[in-house]
C-alpha cells in the first residue's frame, strides 16, 4: 500500500533562517506531487505541484520554493523565512495519469517562525 | 471561476442530530466532488466523493447530495456523534485533471 511521510512534524524557526521540509511517497511510481499551507484555521493554499522529476509548477508568488530530485521525494526550501511562512505545511499525493483520484495527504509539519 | 464556496464556516450539532454542509461552484468544467474530513494536527483524509453522473451517494452515515442544474452539492451526517468533531473540505476537480480546488472548510463540533 501507498503511504506518505512529512517530517519533521514541528518546527520552530527564527525569522531570516532557512527551510528545509521533506516529503517522501512509498508504494507508488511517478505520482502527483502537491504542497499545500493552511492558515490556523483556514482553509488549503496549493503552493506547488509536480508531476515528475524537476517538474514543478508554482500557483502563488512567496517566499518558497519546490524541488523534486528523486521521483517520490518533494522538498519545499526557503532561503530566508519571514513571520508570514508560520503555518501548516501539508504535503500530498495523487495518481499520476489518471483524473478524478482523490489526494492523499501526510500529516503534515507545523511551523512556527519567531 | 475556480473557487469553490462553502457554508457554514463553523457548525454545532447535538449528538445524535444530522449534520449539513454545503457547496456551490461555478465552472461546468468540475465533473468530481470529493469531500475530505480533518482532524487537528492531521492531514486532510478522504471521506467520501461524487461524480455529477449520480445525484446522491452514500457511505454509512455519510451521504452527498448533488444537484447538477444548480450546481451545488452537500454533504450530509446523520446520527452525528463526537468523533465527526473536525473540520470538513469539499472540493472540486475539473474534466482535464487540471485544476483541483478546496473550498475553505466548515468547523463542525458534535455535542455529547
Amino acid at each position: 500500500s501507498q503511504t506518505i511521510h512529512q517530517w519533521p512534524a514541528t518546527l520552530v524557526q527564527p525569522v531570516g533562517s532557512p527551510l528545509s521540509l521533506e516529503c517522501t511517497v512509498e508504494g507508488t511510481s511517478n505520482p502527483n506531487l502537491y504542497w499545500y499551507r493552511q492558515a490556523a484555521g483556514r482553509g488549503l493554499q496549493l503552493l506547488f505541484y509536480s508531476v515528475g522529476i524537476g517538474q514543478i509548477s508554482s500557483e502563488v508568488p512567496q517566499n518558497l520554493s519546490a524541488s523534486r530530485p528523486q521521483d517520490r521525494q518533494f522538498i519545499l526550501s526557503s532561503k530566508k523565512l519571514l513571520l508570514s511562512d508560520s503555518g501548516f505545511y501539508l504535503c500530498a499525493w495523487s495518481p499520476p495519469g489518471f483524473r478524478n483520484q482523490p489526494q492523499h495527504f501526510g500529516d503534515g509539519t507545523r511551523l512556527s517562525i519567531l | 471561476q475556480q473557487q469553490v464556496k462553502q457554508s457554514p464556516q463553523s457548525l454545532i450539532v447535538q449528538k445524535g442530530g444530522i449534520s449539513i454542509i454545503n457547496c456551490a461552484y461555478e465552472n461546468t468544467a468540475f465533473d468530481y466532488f470529493p469531500w475530505y474530513q480533518q482532524f487537528p494536527g492531521k492531514g486532510p483524509a478522504l471521506l467520501i466523493a461524487i461524480r455529477p453522473d449520480v445525484s446522491e451517494k452514500k457511505e454509512g452515515r455519510f451521504t452527498i447530495s448533488f444537484n447538477k442544474s444548480a450546481k451545488q452539492f452537500s454533504l450530509h451526517i446523520m446520527d452525528s456523534q463526537p468523533g465527526d468533531s473536525a473540520t470538513y473540505f469539499c472540493a472540486a476537480e475539473d474534466n482535464y485533471g487540471q485544476n483541483f480546488v478546496f473550498g475553505p472548510g466548515t468547523r463542525l463540533s458534535v455535542l455529547p
